[in-house]
């Protein structure tokens, strides 16, 4: 179990409306992602942070935005969301020294936007 | 191309059966590979990761091929429980901190 929380695990929400996704973690990981899962892409990765108020886009980062003030805590916004943000969000942290650099997912959000 | 390719599935398999993924990747610079298991609405869980040599964990034998790039799951004696989606995962040498996810390949294991 490597310590990771997600909330709100589901929300519905209207086009337009500013939302905001939590990510926290007890073990004191340097590395943390917030990825998308939507059928027939797999995860992708949105946004990742390698340390406080360091962060970096992923392959999918338009229309998001992360923040991370504290090492435990890493936070992904979505500004004005669309219907096309409605998917699963899953936070991860990795651990280990490459190359045995591994990945571990929080339980997921849900999120729909109607 | 994408990073990683898996046959989507499903492999409608009954239980004590053999059965066998392959993953490729298009980045010869890949240096980490893993084995995710997910099942449905849950998040993804490390199953194995897949060294050089290859490795086995019970029932479940890894391999790498890197001259052809690719990965490969072995489940022998499939079990009802192992009725998931099995994604492959890479991880390249100049870039640890992204990680690339196949869609995955989705495994029935029928009575």
């Amino acid at each position: 179990d490597a310590g990771i929380t997600q909330s709100p695990r589901h929300k519905v929400t209207e086009t337009g409306t500013p939302v905001t996704l939590r990510c926290h973690q007890t073990e004191n990981h340097r590395y943390m992602y917030w990825y998308r899962q939507d059928p027939g892409h797999g995860l992708r990765l949105i946004h990742y942070s390698y340390g406080v108020k360091d962060t970096d886009k992923g392959e999918v980062s338009d229309g998001y935005s992360v923040s991370r003030s504290k090492t435990e805590d890493f936070l992904l916004t979505l500004e004005s969301a669309t219907s096309s943000q409605t998917s699963v969000y899953f936070c991860a942290i990795s651990e280990g020294v490459p190359p045995s650099y591994e990945q571990y997912f929080g339980p997921g959000t849900r999120l729909t936007v109607t | 191309r994408k990073e990683v390719e898996q046959d989507p599935g499903p492999f409608n398999v009954p239980e004590g059966a053999t059965v066998a993924f392959n993953c490729t990747y298009s980045n010869s610079a890949s240096q980490s590979f893993f084995w995710y298991r997910q099942d449905c609405r849950k998040e993804p869980k490390l199953l194995m990761s897949v060294y050089s040599s290859g490795n086995e964990d019970g029932r479940f034998t890894a391999q790498l091929n890197r001259a052809s790039q690719y990965i490969s799951l072995l489940i022998r004696d499939s079990k009802l429980s192992d009725s998931a989606t099995y994604l492959c995962v890479v991880n390249l040498l100049y870039n640890f901190n992204k990680f690339y996810f196949g869609s995955g390949t989705k495994l029935n294991v029928k009575p």
